[in-house]
Order: structure tokens, then C-alpha cells, then sequence
């Protein structure tokens, strides 16, 4: 079954520790994406990537680092730095970039304690 | 800086009526609109797509209209039923500015029975 995979769901974390989120999708695009949801917020972009091995910096990338060694894989980790971690976190990819939709995995809810 | 605004926080509909869900963009060089679904703790679905040489797009009940010249997009959903009640996101992508997508804020459409 194609589709984009994200693990876990639920995702506990102590204050100033950095945790990562998988993203993995079976669906041969070459761009992903990661996006933060907070309450009345939307989905803003963290980081994108359009090729393996290439990503550039959404509108809230501080605190977070991404890596893109593998087509199918697109893992997010969120830094001690990032002042505000607790949120939605949700991945997507789509064929190309421009001009096509994106498919959604089913997102991580990340919680500092 | 928002690119895409999504006014109306909410909006409530009776069952059988039409919802018109608006969006607001900034950006002259977005090319390529796009509407997603989004139920909690859910990723969000697309729905409906349209290019910035087109100005309407139809999929059986739902139906996006662009207006390029006030940067405005809207999705119409005739007849509304129940099952539609969702945060519904506008998003906008530039090819040419790396293909990026930018959502909106979201609008929660309540659909009554």
C-alpha cells in the first residue's frame, strides 16, 4: 500500500532534550515537507526538501534540523533550541514541487514535559 | 508576513445549503491553489486543485473559483451534508519560488443537520 508514514503518533519528550520524527513514504516523490500546526495557527513550514540531499529552511525552522540521505525518508529533530516544541507535527510529499498536490502522513503530537 | 489569509475563522451551514469557503492570497507569483480537509489529529486530505490559467475547477460537489486580479480564491460545496463538517485549508505554491506549499489558517465548517 503507498503512503506516507509517520511514527509515533504520540511522542513524550523531558524539557531540553532533542527527539526525532520519522517520516517515511513509499510513494517514489522526490519532495517532503514538514509543517507545525498549533491551534489557530494553520500548518506552517518548518523545512522542505525538493531532492535527496537537498532541503531549505520553511518560515519556522529554528530549533528544528532535517536530514534527506534517502529518497523515501525525511526525519525532523526537534533541538532543545526550539523554544516551543509542543505541537502538531505533520508531514507531507508530493511528486515535484509546483503544481501538484501533496499527500499528508497522519502526523506526531509531541508533548514537553 | 501571512501569504495566505483565511478570514473567517468559522462558519455554520444547514444541511442541503451551499458553504463558500474564501481565501486571500498575497503572493502574485503563486500558480497552483489547492483545498485540504482536515478532521483532527488527522493529516489533511486534498480535495480540489486549480491552476492560475484556469479559473474555475469542478469535482462533483465541490467547486473552486480563482480570481486572479483580487487574488481570491474560493471552494463552494453544493449540496452541504454533514460528513463535510472539517477545517478546511487553502494552499498556494510558486514554481518558480522552489514549488513550496503555504496554507492558510484554516476554516472549521460546521454542517447541521
Amino acid at each position: 500500500d503507498g503512503g506516507i508514514t509517520q511514527s509515533p503518533k504520540y511522542l513524550f519528550r523531558k524539557e531540553g532534550q532533542n527527539v526525532t520524527l520519522s517520516c517515511e513514504q513509499n510513494l517514489n516523490h522526490d519532495a517532503m515537507y514538514w509543517y507545525r500546526q498549533d491551534p489557530g495557527q494553520g500548518l506552517r513550514l518548518i523545512y522542505y526538501s525538493q531532492i535527496v540531499n537537498d532541503f531549505q529552511k520553511g518560515d519556522i525552522a529554528e530549533g528544528y534540523s532535517v536530514s534527506r540521505e534517502k529518497k523515501e525518508s525525511f526525519p525532523l529533530t526537534v533541538t532543545s533550541a526550539q523554544k516551543n516544541p509542543t505541537a502538531f507535527y505533520l508531514c507531507a510529499s508530493s511528486e515535484g514541487a509546483g503544481n501538484t498536490e501533496a499527500f499528508f502522513g497522519q502526523g506526531t503530537r509531541l508533548t514537553v514535559v | 508576513d501571512q501569504q495566505v489569509k483565511q478570514n473567517s475563522p468559522s462558519l455554520s451551514v444547514q444541511e442541503g445549503r451551499i458553504s463558500i469557503l474564501n481565501c486571500d492570497y498575497t503572493n502574485s507569483m503563486f500558480d497552483y491553489f489547492l483545498w485540504y480537509k482536515k478532521y483532527p489529529a488527522e493529516g489533511p486530505t486534498f480535495l480540489i486543485s486549480i491552476s492560475s490559467i484556469k479559473d474555475k475547477n469542478e469535482d462533483g460537489r465541490f467547486t473552486v473559483f480563482l480570481n486572479k486580479s483580487a487574488k481570491h480564491l474560493s471552494l463552494h460545496i453544493v449540496p452541504s451534508q454533514p460528513g463535510d463538517s472539517a477545517v478546511y485549508f487553502c494552499a498556494a505554491s510558486a514554481r518558480n519560488q522552489g514549488g513550496k506549499l503555504i496554507f492558510g489558517q484554516g476554516t472549521e465548517l460546521s454542517v447541521k443537520p
